[in-house]
This record gives structure tokens, sequence and C-alpha cells, in this order.
């Protein structure tokens, strides 16, 4: 079955710390990848994308994503954070032939400590 | 600016009610979609359309229905036989481009509209 795992459900780190979620999918074609941000009762902000290409994205924020096909994982970095970056995170995954069909995990909480 | 636009935001029902969330765009996107959030649950499709007078169901239909008169406008109803409606529900858009499957991918969601059960 096609699923994706945020295995954190709650992660607190300190501002200016460095941040890594963690996302893994299970899919049986070539998925389509992304990051979704959420503040509070809001909706979701696109953070970065993979279609294919450089394994290695660049998104907005100052957040990179890795494409690692071997590990079905796609794990979201940022080397500083900053007290604004405290929100919801969710993972998503699609594909070429499913439209904006797209599967969530169940999202990493991040807390961010002065 | 193009955006889009979901009222009310904060919505309560009593049990038997059917309610009705609105949705539009100004993005001329062709394809919407609906999806449910609750708590620990990430987000699950109800409905999609991606063209005027056509839409299919997601994983979680069952309760709800739509309809799509209009390219900007796709609202949703939840109705009585939806038994556990208390939830968060958020509208999405995406641009369906011959030759590039990818754009579709590419959801642009609106703020939410939250539906209470008394």
């Amino acid at each position: 079955a096609q699923s994706v795992t945020q295995p954190d459900i709650h992660i607190t780190v300190s501002e200016g710390a460095s941040l890594e979620l963690r996302c893994n999918y299970s899919y049986g074609a070539t998925p389509y990848l992304f990051w979704y941000v959420q503040s509070p009762g809001q909706g979701l902000q696109l953070l970065l994308k993979y279609f294919s290409g450089d394994t290695l994205v660049q998104g907005i924020k100052g957040f990179e994503a890795e494409f690692k096909r071997s590990q079905s994982s796609f794990n979201l970095r940022k080397p500083s954070v900053h007290w604004s970056d405290a929100a919801e995170y969710f993972c998503a995954v699609g594909a070429y032939n499913q439209g904006g069909k797209l599967i969530f995990g169940q999202g990493t909480e991040l807390s961010v400590k002065p | 600016d193009g955006g889009i636009t979901q009222s009310p935001k904060y919505l309560f029902r009593k049990e038997g009610q059917n309610v009705t969330l609105s949705c539009e765009q100004n993005l001329n996107h062709d394809a919407m979609y609906w999806y449910r959030q609750d708590p620990g649950q990430g987000l699950r499709l109800i409905y999609y359309s991606q063209i005027v007078n056509d839409f299919q169901k997601g994983d979680i239909a069952e309760g709800y229905s739509v309809s799509r008169e209009k390219k900007e406008s796709f609202p949703l109803t939840v109705t009585s036989a939806q038994k556990n409606p208390t939830a968060f529900y958020l509208c999405a858009s995406s641009i369906l481009r011959q030759g590039d499957p990818s754009g579709a991918n590419v959801l642009t969601f609106g703020a939410g509209s939250r539906l209470t059960v008394l």
C-alpha cells in the first residue's frame, strides 16, 4: 500500500540549532515528493518539491531536502532554525499519473526554544 | 493577488444538518480538491475535480458531496450521513498542463474551514 511515514510526531529544537525532519515513503511508481508547512489554523504552504534530477533540492525559507531512493526517504533539513519556523510540517508523495492526489504523512510539529 | 478563498472560517453544525463549505479560486487552475485534516492523521482526500461538471471520489468520500458548475468554484457539502464530521477542511487547486504532469501535483491551499458538530 502507498504510504508516507513521519516518525517524529513532535520535535523541539533550540533557536539557531540545526533541524532534520524525517520522511519515509512506500510508493510503487517513481514518486514526486513534497514538503509543506502549516501554521496553526492556516492552510498549507509548499516548502519544496522533488520531481527528478538533482536529489538535493532547495526550498523557501532556507530549507532543503534530499531524496534517497535506496532508503525511500526525503528528509527535510535547515542549518539554523528561527523561532518563526515553529509550525507543523507535512511530507507528501504523488506521481505523474495521479494529478494532485497526494498522500500525506501524519505531520511533525516543530517547537523552537529561545 | 490570486489565491483560494474558503468560507466560513468556522462553522458549527447540529447533528442531522447538512452544511456547505465554500471554495473559490482566482488562479485559473483547472483542478480542485477537498482534503480533510484530523489531528495526528495528516490530510486525506475527499473529492477532486479536474474539469467543470466532473468530479471523482477520493479516499473518504462517504457522507460528502460536491459540485463543479464553474471553474472557479468547488463547494463541499457535509451531509448528515457523515458520522464524524468535526474536522478541519482544506480546499486546494492545481494546474493541469498537457505534457507536464508535474504541475498537477503542485497544490495551492486555502486557509481552511473548521467544522464543529455540536
